[in-house]
């Protein structure tokens, strides 16, 4: 495993509050992504980072942002969350080979 | 861009041999994917296919052709425990993953 942790575990929240999930590394992997995963459109990804500082947008980016102060913390930000944010999160590390490790996820509810 | 088409779900029993397909169209190719995910877990990785050909491991083989932008991944033996959802998905430009919508197999004793 890639020793990677994220939390909160379990959110409740109501529309239009600002939330943020953390994702903890202790692999030093060069690459952090996070996903969301809804049923009928498997994993999706939203936004990844290639090193400290360095981010990009994924294919569902609308609503998010992220940030990445240590290689090992990739923080996803919702600024104000809307019900159809309501999902499975993933965070998951990679390596220049591309095989990518996940974490346990956090399940997220907008009221 | 990227796509990518799976079955949604298949059945098969405990003991038997399953393949699972999977079709994808992508602007660059850095290799295939095959995840495994239990219900409520994380997905895990199974196989990293960048050649043509069959990949062999253990119980589980994949098989990709790069021409008619095609994989399978074969479960031998299949167990009660093989019951899962089977995701592929492809690096597209940079980090940029596309994963298809998962195959849901369920193993019958």
């Amino acid at each position: 495993d890639a020793g990677i942790t994220q939390s909160p575990r379990h959110k409740v929240t109501e529309t239009g509050t600002p939330v943020t999930l953390r994702c903890h590394q202790t692999e030093n992997h060069r690459y952090m992504y996070w996903y969301r995963q809804d049923p009928g459109h498997g994993l999706r990804l939203i936004h990844y980072s290639y090193g400290v500082k360095d981010t990009d947008k994924g294919e569902v980016s609308d609503g998010y942002s992220v940030s990445r102060s240590k290689t090992e913390d990739f923080l996803l930000t919702l600024e104000s969350a809307t019900s159809s944010q309501t999902s499975v999160y993933f965070c998951a590390t990679g390596t220049d080979s591309y095989e990518q490790y996940f974490g346990p996820g956090t399940r997220l509810t907008v009221t | 861009g990227q796509n990518i088409d799976q079955p949604t779900e298949m059945t098969a029993t405990e003991g038997a041999i399953v393949q699972i397909n999977c079709t994808y169209q992508t602007s660059g190719f850095n290799g295939l994917f095959w995840y495994q995910q239990h219900a409520g877990e994380a997905p895990t990785f199974l196989s990293y296919n960048v050649l043509d050909g069959l990949e062999e491991k253990g119980r589980f083989s994949s098989f990709l052709s790069r021409s008619k932008g095609y994989s399978y991944l074969l479960l031998k033996e299949l167990q009660m425990k093989d019951s899962a959802s089977y995701l592929c998905a492809v690096p597209g430009g940079g980090q940029n993953f596309v994963f298809g919508p998962g195959t849901r197999l369920s193993v019958l004793p």
